[in-house]
């Protein structure tokens, strides 16, 4: 079974950086294929992708928030983390991590997965002065 | 990269069917067969109920299909249940290695 489960400061300042750990459990990082993304909601707002990490340490990073995300990856704790700069109140949500999974392959062909299942609890992060 | 397209707001009597459409562009939605679709009932972690467009994970209800034409994906839910009431959120990978997600639908069950 995979489970994720998302920790973090629930307060931060203006301009302060945000750092969210997200622990998981039931996989491994370091077999091909597999991902970790960050995916955040504004209170009664919808879903905004934020960023993914790679089994391979590749990633990627939503293209208006590129300059003030880093991911990064301890395989050997089962941990990614996420951090954004420059925090301000319209960064208020709740952080959910994610597991990309490891794709599927049917008789003919293989096929990388671009979806997100399971998902963590949430966090949420209020920025307040 | 611009949010998809969905409509706020859909509703159905239980037993009928209903439709949330999702609109993209050529470089997300038309480009690829990687649209998912995710219920996220209040106060609760969003849950995958269509991947690749069209694939049921398991132990979700054959209630639910999804289809796409062009830039336009759809999720279907028929025998509308109370259950179903949720917010539905699309995605599509994209042009750019990245995915984007669209503005959510509320279901309501009349």
């Amino acid at each position: 079974q995979i489970t994720l489960k998302e920790s973090g400061p629930t307060l931060v300042k203006p301009t302060q950086t945000l750092t969210l750990t997200c622990t998981f459990s039931g996989f491994s990082l370091s077999t091909s294929g597999v991902g970790v993304g960050w995916i955040r909601q504004p209170p009664g707002k919808a879903l905004e992708w934020l960023a993914l990490i790679y089994w391979n340490d590749d990633k990627r990073y939503s293209p208006s928030l590129k300059s003030r995300l880093t991911i990064t990856k301890d395989t050997s704790k089962n941990q990614v983390v996420l951090t954004m700069t420059n925090m301000d109140p319209v960064d208020t949500a709740t952080y959910y991590c994610a597991h990309r999974p490891l794709g599927y392959c049917s008789s003919t062909s293989c096929y990388q997965a671009n979806w997100f299942d399971p998902w963590g609890q949430g966090t949420l992060v209020t920025v307040s002065s | 990269q611009s949010a998809l397209t969905q409509p706020a707001s859909v509703s159905g009597s239980p037993g009928q069917s209903i439709t949330i459409s999702c609109t993209g562009t050529s470089s997300d939605v038309g480009g690829y067969n990687y649209v998912s679709w995710y219920q996220q009932h209040p106060g609760k972690a969003p849950k995958l109920m269509i991947y690749d467009v069209s694939k049921r994970p398991s132990g979700v209800s054959n209630r639910f299909s999804g289809s796409k034409s062009g830039n336009t994906a759809s999720l279907t839910i028929s025998g509308l249940q109370a259950e179903d009431e949720a917010d539905y959120y699309c995605s599509s990978y994209t042009s750019s290695s990245t995915w984007v997600f669209g503005g959510g639908t509320k279901l309501t069950v009349l």
